[in-house]
């Protein structure tokens, strides 16, 4: 079992949905990650929390310590949210999810 | 300010060669990070130098190496390629020891034939 598991893998939804994406694992951290990725590779940083709650834009995401498990919502989705959205824990290091692949459609 | 740079960006080897790989930080960050990421998955810690030195390392032979320049700068070298290797290679840069964050390269993409 990996230390982190993101739900689902794959996620297509319409311009305009409420997106959510999960995140749990399972090992004490010390902050979580949520990052996006671009076909082209490079990865940014979209959220680093280490408890409640962070808003940027359309992006919310949550954490709650005591179920780890973390959420990643997406509000008004669209097309230009297309990516590879990946939930990293800090523990020592960084661990990673295998990321959730989102396209939405126009 | 400069974000993370890595060169080349892409890169082809043949097996049994070595590669070395570049990643220049951003500035005011004295840590970095390396991460391999194969195709369809999220990316492996390789290792991670603090002030030149190497502190933390993952599950990773001892032919992936790695070298952190005094202006903080940062190579991983990987000898004896192997096919397995062919991945995206991801160096961050942070300004503590990641809990302040990381800022991430574009990366890149070796290819061993």
């Amino acid at each position: 079992k990996n230390e982190v598991e993101q739900s689902p893998q794959n996620l297509t939804a319409q311009e305009g949905e409420f997106i959510t994406i999960n995140c749990s694992y399972s090992v004490g951290i010390s902050a979580l990650h949520w990052l996006q990725q671009h076909p082209g590779g490079g990865i940014v940083s979209l959220f680093m929390l280490s408890s409640g709650k962070k808003k940027h834009g359309r992006l919310i995401a949550t954490i709650n310590i005591q179920e780890k498990h973390s959420s990643l919502h997406i509000t008004a989705s669209h097309p230009r949210d297309s990516a590879v959205y990946i939930c990293a824990v800090r523990y020592q290091k960084l661990v990673f999810g295998q990321g959730t692949r989102l396209t939405i459609n126009p | 300010e400069t974000g993370v740079t890595q060169s080349p960006t892409h890169l082809i080897k043949t097996r049994g060669q070595q590669v070395t790989l570049r990643c220049s930080s951003q500035s005011g960050h004295n840590t970095v990070s390396w991460y391999q990421q194969a195709l369809g998955q999220g990316p492996q810690f390789i290792f991670q130098y603090y002030r030149e030195e190497e502190n933390g390392r993952g599950n990773f032979p001892p032919r992936f190496s790695g070298l952190q320049f005094p202006n903080y700068s940062s190579e991983l070298n990987v000898n004896a390629l192997e096919l397995d290797d062919s991945a995206l290679y991801l160096c961050a840069s942070s300004p503590g020891q990641g809990e302040l964050g990381y800022t991430f390269g574009s990366g890149t993409r070796l290819t061993v034939v």
